[in-house]
């Protein structure tokens, strides 16, 4: 079956630190990957989507970046952490029947 | 651009009786794909129904289902026989159902939806 995992769950991180999220999809070749981030009691606000590896389309300007190193793996990074990246990231592919994965809770103190 | 408009901030139903979620959406695609999702405090993203533009037939999944109105760009949710369980905020979102554009999605503000016993 076809499944997005996304690591870690849970993560709290002080101003300035780096960050590195990762996502990886399973049973499916070549997917189609995107970044979501939800603020509290809002929508989902798309960041990045990748069509293949190394390919990056940025859909907002901010302090984060993403990578695609590989076929299915997918990377939201930050080399300095703001007090406004604090959110809920998701990651999506098309490829997969539930479209998201689970979700990555970040607080920045 | 396309824009998807939830006009209910929040609604409440009793537990068995039926609820209607409302969306709009403002497209100028011919293909493409509406969604409603519903998000417990867990906050992960559960795909409740999924309507193809080109399908005049409206999707229906058990106690789910939705009123699509193509011309007048409207696609309601409906659940019937409400259950304790489906107290969560609902998304209404819309993806272009081509290429590279499919899977970025336009989301809905959110309605909270609260099952009463």
């Amino acid at each position: 079956s076809q499944t997005i995992h996304q690591w870690p769950a849970t993560l709290v991180q002080p101003v300035g630190s780096p960050l590195s999220l990762e996502c990886t999809v399973e049973g499916t070749s070549n997917p189609n990957l995107y970044w979501y981030r939800q603020a509290a009691g809002r929508g989902l606000q798309l960041l990045f989507y990748s069509v293949g590896i190394g390919q990056i389309s940025s859909e907002v300007p901010q302090n984060l970046s993403a990578s695609r190193p590989q076929d299915r793996q997918f990377i939201l990074s930050s080399k300095k952490l703001l007090l406004s990246d604090s959110g809920f990231y998701l990651c999506a592919s098309p490829s997969t029947e539930q479209f998201f994965g689970p979700g990555t809770r970040l607080t920045v103190l | 651009a396309q824009t998807v408009t939830q006009s209910q901030p929040e609604m409440s139903v009793q537990e068995a009786e039926t609820v209607t979620l409302s969306c709009t959406y403002d497209t100028s695609e011919n293909n493409y794909y509406l969604f409603w999702y519903k998000q417990p405090p867990s906050r992960q993203m559960i795909l409740v129904i999924r309507q193809e533009a080109y399908k005049q037939q409206n999707a229906t999944e058990n106690r789910f289902s939705v009123n699509f109105q193509k011309a007048a760009k409207s696609f309601s949710l409906k659940i019937s026989d409400s259950q304790l369980g489906d107290t969560a905020m609902y998304f209404c979102a819309f993806t272009p159902g081509w290429g590279t554009s499919y899977g970025k999605l336009t989301f809905g503000q959110g309605t909270i939806l609260t099952v009463h016993p």
